[in-house]
């Protein structure tokens, strides 16, 4: 099993639906968790934490379950400018050694 | 407040070249990255540094990829002799103290084609 495994898309929606992506990881022990967001040839950068107790940022919202193992992404209203690549991150998983795994991404592409 | 940057934005080379490529983190991270991105594929850790120390090399093809940070600020990581499969973009980052919570700042990649 893939340490960080997620739907690699595309999801191509229209402007002003909602998307939800999931992400699962292998390692019980990560201590914490991100979604970072990546534009075409572009380095990636942090979206937003992931909290057990689920966590919104405007349209953003983000959750996690320990017991599952689960990451979610969910975007509403979705505009053009969503348009990216979405990795999903988990840290925390190496004794001392605080680096960050990335899933594969998944391809959003939002349509006029 | 000036960005990870990184040089040069492109190289192509051909297999059995030698190539290096050069991070300055942002002023103040103690904590440096360097990770691979091959085309499709999320980035992928070959080495962390705290200061001028290796925390963590366990991904880095030791046998031909090298990678240094003597005065714990600037930091090169070195392919020789590169492969086919070396392309992809090398991406630096950087972070205040390398706790789990850390955010962690991406420079804009280097991009090496092997031909």
């Amino acid at each position: 099993r893939k340490e960080v495994e997620q739907d690699p898309g595309p999801f191509n929606v229209p402007e002003g639906a909602t998307v939800a992506f999931n992400c699962t990881y292998s390692n019980s022990a990560s201590q914490s968790f991100f979604w970072y967001r990546q534009d075409c040839r572009k380095e990636p950068k942090l979206l937003m934490s992931v909290y057990s107790s689920g966590n919104e940022d405007g349209r953003f919202t983000a959750q996690l379950n320990r017991a599952s193992q689960y990451i979610s992404l969910l975007i509403r209203d979705s505009k053009l400018s969503d348009s990216a690549t979405y990795l999903c991150v988990v840290s925390g998983s190496g004794a001392g050694s605080y680096q960050l795994t990335f899933g594969k991404g998944t391809k959003l592409s939002v349509i006029p | 407040e000036a960005g990870v940057a990184q040089s040069p934005r492109y190289k192509i080379i051909e297999k059995r070249q030698s190539v290096a490529f050069w991070c300055n983190p942002i002023s103040g991270h103690a904590t440096l990255y360097w990770y691979q991105q091959i085309l499709g594929q999320g980035p992928k850790l070959l080495i962390q540094f705290q200061n001028n120390g290796v925390v963590d090399d366990s991904q880095l093809p030791k046998d031909r990829f090298s990678a240094e940070r003597l005065k714990g600020v600037d930091s090169t990581l070195k392919i020789q002799p590169a492969k086919l499969e070396d392309s992809a973009v090398y991406l630096c980052a950087s972070s205040l103290g390398g706790i789990y919570t850390d955010t962690q700042y991406f420079g804009p990649g280097t991009r090496l084609t092997v031909l």
